[in-house]
């Protein structure tokens, strides 16, 4: 398997602009999350999917952020419009849901708005 | 207060010594727990998993947890360079999925 496949690597963007960030989980995985990372707040979960049903997203910052998962092998985090306190580095992760609870990163999608 | 808690480092220690990195959480409830490991520019990676009170061991690394206290930590032995990354507590809260990590610990190991 290819692993937790996530695009773009790196997007770089001016405020105001929607930004679209994807991922495609790990084939058979039931779980799907987005994470955020600065080094000021550390790895902040954002929203977590479970059979593609958004189980928890108590993490989104603010309305600008929207996720979706139209299928159990892709979804998207969407932010619009974005401002420049978005740059970091985000992550989507996947997990089996078999009860290890282990879970496999993506490369990340490095976000600079400028 | 938040609910894994960190010490952000540097923690600098020499080739071939042990290496202790602590973490607490608050939630008491809590069942699962995890050390990730984070090289720079790279996403994290489980290295080691822990879900009841007492040591458990992988190679060189230990992981120990004390439930009453609410802390766990990871040992490595015979440290090396190559294990110079961040390293992640993580805690799946009571009832849910979701792993909420702590800000990380940064080790390095001087050759």
């Amino acid at each position: 398997d290819a692993g937790v496949i996530q695009s773009p690597r790196h997007e770089v963007t001016e405020m105001g602009q929607e930004v679209t960030l994807r991922c495609k989980p790990i084939s058979g995985h039931d779980y799907l999350f987005w994470y955020r990372q600065t080094m000021m707040r550390g790895l902040e979960l954002l929203i977590y999917f479970n059979n593609n049903v958004p189980i928890d997203d108590s993490g989104m910052p603010e309305d600008r952020f929207s996720a979706k998962m139209p299928n159990a092998s892709f979804s998207t985090l969407k932010i619009q419009p974005s401002e420049p306190r978005d740059s970091a580095v985000y992550f989507c992760a996947s997990d089996s849901g078999q009860g290890n609870e282990k879970l496999f990163f993506g490369s990340g999608t490095q976000l600079s708005v400028l | 207060q938040k609910e894994v808690e960190q010490n952000s480092g540097p923690l600098s220690v020499p080739e071939g010594a042990i290496a202790s990195l602590n973490c607490t959480y608050s939630d008491r409830g809590s069942q699962s727990f995890f050390w990730y490991r984070q090289y720079s520019g790279k996403s994290p990676e489980l290295i080691m998993s822990i879900y009841s009170n007492g040591d458990k061991e992988d190679g060189r690394f230990t992981a120990q947890l004390n439930k009453a206290s609410q802390y766990v930590s990871l040992l490595i032995r015979d440290s090396q360079p190559s294990d110079s990354a961040t390293y992640l507590c993580a805690v799946n809260p009571t009832g849910g999925f979701k792993t909420i990590f702590g800000a990380g610990t940064r080790l390095f190991v001087k050759a």
